[in-house]
Parts: structure tokens; C-alpha cells; sequence
């Protein structure tokens, strides 16, 4: 298991705020995610990160930005939110290569409402 | 276009008899497939994955069963028990520089009755 910390895990902020989504991990992984899932959907890839100043964006288009200026930390920012922005963020991390690349571990998640 | 699918939305079983969740694929190059399970308010928990190497993984009451040519897996759970209740997701990703990128199912939500 890995230890991934997310704050904040629910947020109820007003349309047109800033938000920033933290994540940490604990086990030196070099590989960070983040996921979104809409309630009774699945999971989809917005953005990742192989290390540290590297950041790619995922399968699912996002008006979310990510930065990985330490190995450990991997922040999501929402610069101006609106109600579609309404999901649950799930960050996640995994080992360097091989199959145990292959197998990511989550944190928590954060509930985000925009009202 | 949906490349993991999970078509039973739910699936509802008896105290210690056998849940089997299943799941099918369209991509062949999916060579690597896991099963999360999540509660509400949660995040995914990892149980258990299989390479495409093989086409059957054990570990205690789970195992997952590949077959590649039918592009299907599946997780059993013998016994089931109530703490076993819960969303379960499929995944798969391609391996090489898609490692750790996942393509997730819709989910099955699994009651198990005592």
C-alpha cells in the first residue's frame, strides 16, 4: 500500500473561485496521477507526471493544471471554477517501471462542488 | 468509445457463496488488467492484477481469470462475505510507456446479503 495524502476531501467553493487540490505521497514514487471520476462513472486519466518537472495531460480533456516541483508533491489547480468542474479527483501514484508500474495506489480523493 | 467494460451495473449474492464479477476489453494491446475495489467516499483500493502472460491469478478468496481470446477477465470471490460490498472496477492498461495509465471500467456494485 502506498501512502498518498489528499487535502482538502470536500470543498464547496463559488463559480469563478480558484482551487487548488493537494496530494502527497510518502513513497518516493516517481510516477503521479490524477484521476476523475463522476459519481456512478468511471475513472479517466486528466494528468500525469513521470517525475519531477515532467507533467503530461491524460485521456479526458481538463481545464484543471498540474506541477511536480518535488518528487513527492503533485497539486492540481482549477484557476476558475465552474459547476461542470463537480467530480471527485483521485490522485494516485505507482513504482517506475516494470509490472509494478502497472499497478497505481489512490489517495482518498477530493470532493469538489461548485456552486 | 468505451475500451473496458463492466456491463452488469450490480450483482447481488449471498453470505459465503461465490461473487463473479465480469469485465471485457476491446483493445488488444491491453496486456496488464487489474480489479479496484472502492466504498463510497473513498478512494480505490488495489486487489488484484494479472499480466496477459498468464491467464489465472490467486490471492486468498480472489482470483482473477484472463482469457485473451475472448478479451474477457473475471474476479471471483469465494466466500463472499458482507465486508466484500462495495464498487468493484475492472482496468487495463498497454504496458511499455502506458505503464500506470489505466483505463478503467464503469464499475459493478457488489451486495453481498449475510
Amino acid at each position: 500500500e502506498a501512502d498518498i495524502y489528499q487535502t482538502p476531501r470536500y470543498l464547496v467553493i463559488g463559480t469563478g473561485k480558484k482551487i487548488t487540490l493537494e496530494c502527497s505521497q510518502t513513497m518516493g514514487h516517481d510516477k503521479m496521477y490524477w484521476y476523475q471520476q463522476d459519481p456512478g462513472m468511471e475513472l479517466h486519466l486528466i494528468h500525469y507526471s513521470y517525475g519531477v518537472n515532467s507533467t503530461e495531460k491524460g485521456d479526458l480533456s481538463s481545464e484543471s493544471t498540474v506541477s511536480r516541483i518535488r518528487t513527492e508533491h503533485f497539486p492540481l489547480t482549477l484557476e476558475s471554477a465552474r459547476p461542470s468542474h463537480t467530480s471527485q479527483y483521485l490522485c494516485a501514484s505507482s513504482e517506475s517501471g516494470g509490472p509494478g508500474g502497472n499497478t497505481i495506489y489512490f489517495g482518498e480523493g477530493s470532493w469538489l462542488t461548485v456552486v | 468509445d468505451q475500451q473496458v467494460k463492466q456491463n452488469s451495473p450490480s450483482l447481488s449474492v449471498q453470505e459465503g457463496r461465490i461473487s463473479i464479477l465480469n469485465c471485457d476489453y476491446t483493445n488488444s494491446m491491453f496486456d496488464y488488467f487489474l480489479w479496484y475495489k472502492k466504498y463510497p467516499a473513498e478512494g480505490p483500493t488495489f486487489l488484484i492484477s494479472i499480466s496477459s502472460i498468464k491467464d489465472k491469478n490467486e490471492d486468498g478468496r480472489f482470483t482473477v481469470f484472463l482469457n485473451k481470446s475472448a478479451k474477457h477477465l473475471s474476479l471471483h470471490i469465494v466466500p463472499s462475505q458482507p465486508g466484500d460490498s462495495a464498487v468493484y472496477f475492472c482496468a487495463a492498461s498497454a504496458g511499455g510507456t502506458s505503464y500506470g495509465k489505466l483505463t478503467f471500467g464503469q464499475g459493478t456494485i457488489l451486495t453481498v446479503h449475510p
